[in-house]
């Protein structure tokens, strides 16, 4: 499979506890994108990566949250001190980011967290 | 920064039938305009988009028009069948020539009956 891949699937999680997710974009991909989705409502931009350099982060990315893509490959994003208002689906996209078709954003499965 | 309003919230439709959902955005300065489906447990699939130089799209049965001055943006699917049932998103961006951040709408949730 040579689409976006996200891991793990499912996190299920305490309050207080830290989880890390992981996504590995399609191969040659050199933009990479967070979003969070809710039950019921569009994905919301989180932050986005160029290569390695985290371009934009929304306000909606606290101080809890932190996203890093060292190698500009595969790219974690991590939350200390998990609240129940964590709880949502983590969507990772990633886009060519050149050429005619550069701007077409492909998402994977997602993770979906659930903080009791 | 830019707002996407979509509608209607829910839609359905007999099998055949037509499905148009509407969109509209405020940043009169987006010029990227994508289409979604989203099933049950997986991740949003692109299935059209257009760009702001371009009134209209068609791919087989799926249709996207887009008035600038007015600002709105539309999905059209032409003989809905039973598979097309799904969550669809419409989305909006400042789009460069390496592309940029879509804002979402809140989604339409088709159902097409048989």
């Amino acid at each position: 499979d040579t689409g976006v891949s996200q891991d793990p699937r499912h996190k299920i999680t305490k309050r207080g506890q830290n989880v890390t997710f992981r996504c590995d974009p399609i191969s040659e991909h050199n933009r990479l994108y967070w979003y969070r989705q809710t039950l019921g409502q569009g994905p919301e931009f989180l932050t986005y990566f160029q290569n390695e350099a985290q371009l934009e982060k929304s306000r909606l990315l606290s101080d809890r949250f932190s996203a890093e893509r060292p190698k500009g490959s595969f790219s974690t994003l991590e939350i200390q001190r998990t609240e129940q208002g964590d709880s949502a689906m983590y969507l990772c996209a990633s886009s060519l980011g050149a050429g005619s078709t550069g701007e077409k954003l492909f998402f994977g499965s997602g993770t979906q967290l659930s903080v009791l | 920064g830019e707002n996407v309003e979509q509608h209607p919230s829910t839609l359905s439709v007999q099998e055949g039938d037509s499905a148009v959902i509407k969109c509209t955005y405020s940043d009169s300065a987006s010029n990227y305009f994508p289409w979604y489906k989203q099933e049950l447990g997986k991740g949003p699939q692109l299935i059209i988009d257009i760009r702001s130089n371009v009134g209209e799209k068609k791919d087989q049965r799926i249709a996207v028009t887009l008035n600038k001055t007015a600002k709105h943006f539309s999905l059209h699917i032409t003989e809905t069948q039973p598979e097309d049932s799904a969550v669809y998103f419409c989305a909006a961006s400042k789009a460069d020539n390496q592309g940029g951040k879509l804002i979402f709408g809140q989604g339409t949730e088709l159902s097409v009956k048989p």
